[in-house]
C-alpha cells in the first residue's frame, strides 16, 4: 500500500531555530509537495518538486526552502523559525506522467513555534 | 486563476441524513476534480474523482457528478453514520499540469 511518512507528529521550537521538516514516500513518485494547513484557509502551496534536485516555489515559499537529494525524500526547512509559522504541515506525493493523478498525503506534523 | 470555493461548516447532521456539501469551481481549461477526505489526527485521502463534464465519482456511498455547465461537483450521500465525520475538501487538478488547488474545506459532525 503507497505511505508518506512524517518524521514528526508533533513539534515544538522556539523562535529563530533553523526547523527540518522531514518525509520520505516509498511510492517512487517523481512528484513532491509540502502545504501548510490552517484554519479557514485550506492546504496551501509552500514547494514542490517534480524530480530530484528540482524545485519549485508554491503560493507561500517565504521563509521555507527545501532539499530533495534523492527520490523518495523531500525535506522542509524554516531557516529562521517565527510564531506565524506556528501550523499543521502536509507532505504529499503523486506520479508523474498522468496529469489527473491524486496525491497522497502523510499524517501531518502539527509544528509549534513559542 | 483557477480557484475551489466550498461551502463552510461545520455541518452537524444526525445518523441516517441526507449529506450535500456544495462545491464549484473556477478554472480556464479542462481540469479533473478531486473530493479528499481528513479523518481526525491523519492526512488527506482521496475519496472520489471525476475526469471530464458529465462523469460521477463515487466511493463508499458518496457520490460528486462533475457539472460543467454550472461549475459545480457536489458531494452527496443518501445516509450518513458518525465515521462519516471528517472534513471534506474538493480539490481540482490544473489541465495539463500536476499541481492540486485545494477548497478550505467542510468539517462535517455526524450525531448518533
Amino acid at each position: 500500500d503507497v505511505k508518506v511518512t512524517q518524521s514528526s507528529r508533533y513539534l515544538v521550537k522556539r523562535t529563530g531555530e533553523k526547523v527540518f521538516l522531514e518525509c520520505v514516500q516509498d511510492m517512487d513518485h517523481e512528484n513532491m509537495f509540502w502545504y501548510r494547513q490552517d484554519p479557514g484557509l485550506g492546504l496551501r502551496l509552500i514547494y514542490f518538486s517534480y524530480d530530484v534536485k528540482m524545485k519549485e516555489k508554491g503560493d507561500i515559499p517565504e521563509g521555507y526552502s527545501v532539499s530533495r537529494e534523492k527520490k523518495e525524500r523531500f525535506s522542509l526547512i524554516l531557516e529562521s523559525a517565527s510564531t506565524n509559522q506556528t501550523s499543521m504541515y502536509l507532505c504529499a506525493s503523486s506520479l508523474a506522467g498522468v496529469w489527473n493523478q491524486p496525491q497522497h498525503f502523510g499524517d501531518g506534523t502539527r509544528l509549534s513555534i513559542l | 486563476g483557477n480557484s475551489v470555493t466550498q461551502m463552510e461548516g461545520p455541518v452537524t447532521l444526525s445518523e441516517e441524513a441526507f449529506l450535500t456539501i456544495n462545491c464549484t469551481y473556477t478554472a480556464t481549461g479542462y481540469p479533473s476534480l478531486f473530493w479528499y477526505v481528513q479523518y481526525p489526527g491523519e492526512g488527506l485521502q482521496l475519496l472520489l474523482k471525476a475526469t471530464k463534464a458529465d462523469d460521477k465519482g463515487s466511493n463508499k456511498g458518496f457520490e460528486a457528478t462533475y457539472r460543467k455547465e454550472t461549475t459545480s461537483f457536489h458531494l452527496e450521500k443518501g445516509s450518513v453514520q458518525v465515521s462519516d465525520s471528517a472534513v471534506y475538501f474538493c480539490a481540482l487538478s490544473e489541465d495539463g499540469g500536476f499541481k492540486t488547488i485545494f477548497g478550505a474545506g467542510t468539517r462535517l459532525f455526524v450525531k448518533a
